[in-house]
């Protein structure tokens, strides 16, 4: 089953490191969504890309944060300088078009001691 | 603000016994979606509503989408352990999904 793959599932860093989130999309989707879920609520968005742009980073903070989807290889999500309130999970997903269904991976849980 | 309200926000509740879940808007969608997440793991896509008034079957399942398109339902028959979940409605808007905080469904046996 080749789905929206995420890596790593698990991922510790301390204050002030950076923290690498990859996600290789569903073959054939060209669209990557970028959510934050933090305990016991719905998924926050962040950034909507697409190969090589960004459509949409109304959800993402001005600063620390970034994401990418290059030509080639996954999108990442690009965390510097961690604090504690980064600490959630992050998903990504795709979809083929834009406004199309958007399948999920299963997320990396980022914890920052 | 949030755009899509889900209620209840928890709901526990024995096998066997029915239940409806609600999501509502104050706008209008152009379709809406429903995932169900269980811990540890991604929202899976359970089915997505594009008519209003649309009906969807899947097995015990059955979603609905409001005539007017700004909410939706579901109910579950006979609810089983494997049903616990966290029930998420989603919809477009401006290119994005956005979702409801979801409802925590617990069945116990």
């Amino acid at each position: 089953n080749a789905g929206v793959m995420q890596n790593p599932r698990h991922l510790v860093r301390r204050r002030g490191q950076e923290a690498r989130l990859r996600c290789s999309p569903m073959k054939g989707h060209s669209h990557v969504y970028w959510y934050r879920q933090l305990p016991e609520e719905g998924l926050k968005f962040m950034v909507y890309l697409q190969k090589e742009n960004i459509i949409d980073e109304s959800g993402m903070p001005k600063e620390r944060f970034s994401a990418e989807f290059p030509k080639e290889g996954p999108s990442i999500l690009r965390i510097q300088q961690v604090v504690r309130g980064d600490s959630a999970a992050y998903f990504c997903a795709s979809s083929v078009d834009r406004n199309t269904e958007a399948f999920f991976g299963q997320g990396t849980r980022l914890t920052v001691v | 603000t949030q755009l899509l309200e889900q209620s209840p926000q928890f709901l526990s509740i024995q096998e066997g016994e029915n239940l409806t879940v609600y999501c509502n808007s104050s706008s209008v969608f152009s379709s809406l979606q429903w995932y169900r997440q269980e811990p540890g793991e991604g929202p899976v896509l359970l089915v997505t509503v594009v008519t209003g008034g649309e009906v969807k079957k899947l097995k015990r399942l059955t979603f609905q989408f409001g005539d007017a398109r700004k909410d939706s339902s579901l109910h579950i028959t006979a609810a089983q352990p494997g049903d616990t979940g966290l029930y998420l409605c989603a919809g477009p808007r401006s290119e994005k999904l956005v979702f409801g905080k979801g409802t925590k469904l617990t069945v116990n046996p």
